[in-house]
């Protein structure tokens, strides 16, 4: 399994402001899954995250809104940019469990709630 | 029609009791396949994996039908603990996209 750290674990930000998003991961790994989970529904896939290439982005989602780093195999960040109050959401971090020794399920941070006023 | 498809529920069941969930999904490539359990304001952690032959754990047993393109949860004698949101997940056919159904909620009561 893989253990996940994320922080901020919530916020409450002003709009129009960005908040940046970290995950760090205990192990490395080569793709990272940034997912949004807005309040009672399930989750949408933001972006995949991988190291030395851009981040590919799922439909809806565009880099200048939801910039991604991802610098080395072990962590990643997710910016939220000139925020609205549309994207008080729960966001997390993923990645996918090695195949050889595991079901390739996913494992999950803890999350990181966003409020937005 | 969206990728994979579940009852929100609320599934509203007393403690003991055999409870059923339901999942379809769209896209016959699709090859893996998984329920996850999402307790309220926590992330989903898997709960099983699921396979073609079907697979059981403790009072938990998971099926998935490829022909009617569904998968099941059964949960046995149910506990309060079980209380919780059940997420099916499909991993896209040809590719590593997990698709999350929207979950159906269970509550089991005393």
């Amino acid at each position: 399994s893989a253990v996940i750290s994320q922080k901020p674990s919530r916020d409450i930000c002003q709009r129009g402001t960005s908040l940046t998003i970290q995950c760090q991961v205990d192990s490395q790994v080569t793709m990272m899954f940034w997912y949004r989970q807005q309040p009672g529904q399930s989750l949408t896939l933001i972006a995949t995250a991988n190291q030395g290439s851009e981040a590919t982005y799922e439909s809806g989602f565009v880099i200048d809104k939801f910039p991604i780093s991802r610098p080395n195999l072990t962590f990643s960040t997710l910016t939220v940019s000139n925020m609205s109050p549309e994207d008080s959401s729960i966001y997390l971090c993923s990645v996918e469990g090695d195949r050889e020794t595991t079901t390739g399920e996913l494992f999950f941070g803890e999350g990181s709630r966003l409020t937005v006023l | 029609r969206k990728e994979v498809e579940q009852d929100p529920g609320p599934f509203n069941v007393p403690e003991g009791a055999t409870v059923a969930f339901n999942c379809t999904y769209s896209n016959s490539a699709s090859q893996s396949f998984f329920w996850y359990r999402q307790d309220c304001r926590k992330e989903p952690k898997l709960l099983m994996s699921v396979y073609s032959s079907g697979n059981e754990d403790g009072r938990f047993t998971a099926q998935l039908n490829r022909a009617s393109q569904y998968i099941s949860l059964l949960i046995r004698d149910s506990k309060l603990s079980d209380s919780a949101t059940y997420l099916c997940v499909v991993t896209s056919g040809g590719t590593y996209k997990y698709i999350f159904g929207t979950g159906t909620r269970l509550k089991v009561l005393a």
